[in-house]
């Protein structure tokens, strides 16, 4: 089983600031891969980010990237360049290579991330 | 439009009713998924399929069943709807089963269970 941990409810960010959104993650599995989805106040929810733990260098897509310390267990999002749309609801989760059902992803609760102008 | 498409967007029922909440895609993906969200919950997982006629139960089951008789469709049904059901509903499909594989998600289903 796979457990997901963001420890911050809710973060504040000067606009154009970078700012780091905490995730811990708990599995058993040999290899799985960590993801990071952004949720606006209309609700949709949209990939941002994906790490592998066998990937040899952390992923970066555009001003988002992943910091993955694997021995700390933790695949924080930085944001850089803090913008007023990025004010949204931040998920970490993960999928674990767990035999027949590889194929779930596991999030934690999210983290509320205000851009302050 | 090609994606995939949740109904009803909103909907407001009573306690022991039955719902149910559509989900369809056009993208003939493999693996389609139910979460529900709740403030401080994050998004649980309620049940999740590989194939048609082939659905697992996921964190959250208990009230809820599901079907895919087709690929395209994967509908959630609440048997008799109760206080505690009230959330909104994410539908999700993915296409491969490999640990890259992202997840697509529809617009959500908001429920109020009165």
């Amino acid at each position: 089983a796979q457990k997901i941990t963001q420890t911050q409810p809710g973060m504040f960010v000067q606009e154009k600031e970078a700012v780091t959104l905490d995730c811990t993650y708990d599995t058993s599995d040999p290899s799985y891969g960590l993801f990071w989805y952004k949720q606006p106040s209309s609700g949709e929810m949209i990939f941002l980010i994906y790490q592998g733990s066998y990937d040899q260098q952390n992923a970066t897509e555009g001003r988002y990237s992943l910091n993955f310390q694997k021995a700390r267990k933790s695949a924080n999002l930085v944001i850089s360049a803090s913008q007023l749309g990025d004010s949204a609801m931040y998920f970490c989760a993960m999928r674990g290579d767990s035999g027949g059902s590889n194929y779930k992803l596991t999030f934690g609760k999210g983290t509320l991330l205000t851009v302050n102008p | 439009d090609a994606g995939i498409t949740q109904s009803p967007r909103y909907k407001i029922t009573e306690t022991g009713r039955q719902v149910t909440l559509m989900c369809h895609q056009t993208w003939s993906h493999s693996y389609m998924f139910w979460y529900r969200q709740d403030l401080g919950h994050g998004l649980r997982l309620i049940y999740y399929s590989a194939a048609a006629d082939i659905t697992d139960k996921g964190e959250v089951p208990d009230g809820y069943v599901v079907s895919r008789s087709k690929t395209e469709n994967f509908p959630l049904t609440l048997e008799s709807a109760t206080r505690s059901q009230t959330s909104v509903y994410f539908c999700a499909s993915s296409e491969w089963s490999t640990l890259s594989g992202e997840l697509f998600f529809g617009e959500g289903s908001r429920l109020t269970v009165l």
